[in-house]
């Protein structure tokens, strides 16, 4: 089993500019997590799906900040107009049959926004 | 969700047992006692998680107190790569919220 993956690892990119980070699930896995980790806040929720429906947003910082799970094997995360204070690591974790089981996490992508 | 008290850091030898210690004095009986650790620049890893019996896993073992207000994960022979920072998570069984504290960092010295 190849993991939670997510790309691209390393997101450099301009304040206002449109930013997408992807993430496959580990197959079989019905919900799907997204991160962020600064060093000020920690690690934060921001979303949460399951069957492919958006469960929980509210860590959701802003409208700039979106998120689609089309089917069971890809998600994304969209950043539009991306700003400075969003740069940080974004993970992408997946867990089995409902809530409250392990997740299993991908290994992030860096994003910096100058 | 249950807050969770954890040190900052500590240091261990390399082969000799990590304990790493974790008071939840508000948990609630439906509430599961997750640990998780984060090897640097990597993702969270999961690591070992109980209720009230004492479990063990090939990683890790993890002890609950009787009356579930502290537990501790035992690392039998730290290695240099359990060098990382070591999450305590108290879940509501059924629930998906991850509330990930600031951790303690353990560094195990060769």
């Amino acid at each position: 089993d190849a993991g939670v993956i997510q790309s691209p690892r390393h997101e450099v990119t301009e304040m206002g500019q449109e930013v997408t980070l992807r993430c496959k699930p580990i197959s079989g896995h019905n919900s799907l997590f997204w991160y962020r980790q600064t060093m000020m806040r920690g690690l934060e929720l921001l979303i949460y799906f399951n069957n492919n429906v958006p469960i929980d947003d509210s860590g959701m910082p802003e409208d700039r900040f979106s998120a689609k799970m089309p089917n069971a094997s890809f998600s994304t995360l969209k950043i539009q107009p991306s700003e400075p204070r969003d740069s940080a690591v974004y993970f992408c974790a997946s867990s089995g049959t409902g809530a409250g089981y392990e997740q299993y996490f991908g290994p992030g992508t860096r994003l910096t926004v100058t | 969700d249950a807050k969770t008290t954890q040190p900052t850091s500590m240091d261990c030898a390399e082969g000799r047992a990590a304990n790493l210690p974790c008071n939840h004095s508000t948990i609630s009986g439906n509430e599961y006692v997750y640990w998780y650790r984060q090897i640097h620049s990597q993702g969270p890893q999961y690591i070992i998680h109980g209720l009230k019996n004492n479990e063990t896993n090939e990683m890790a073992s993890l002890i609950i107190t009787e009356d579930r207000k502290s537990s501790t994960l035992i690392l039998p022979h730290a290695t240099l790569r359990d060098t990382a920072v070591y999450y305590c998570i108290i879940i509501t069984s059924g629930t998906y919220k991850y509330i990930f504290g600031t951790g303690t960092r353990l560094k195990v010295l060769a």
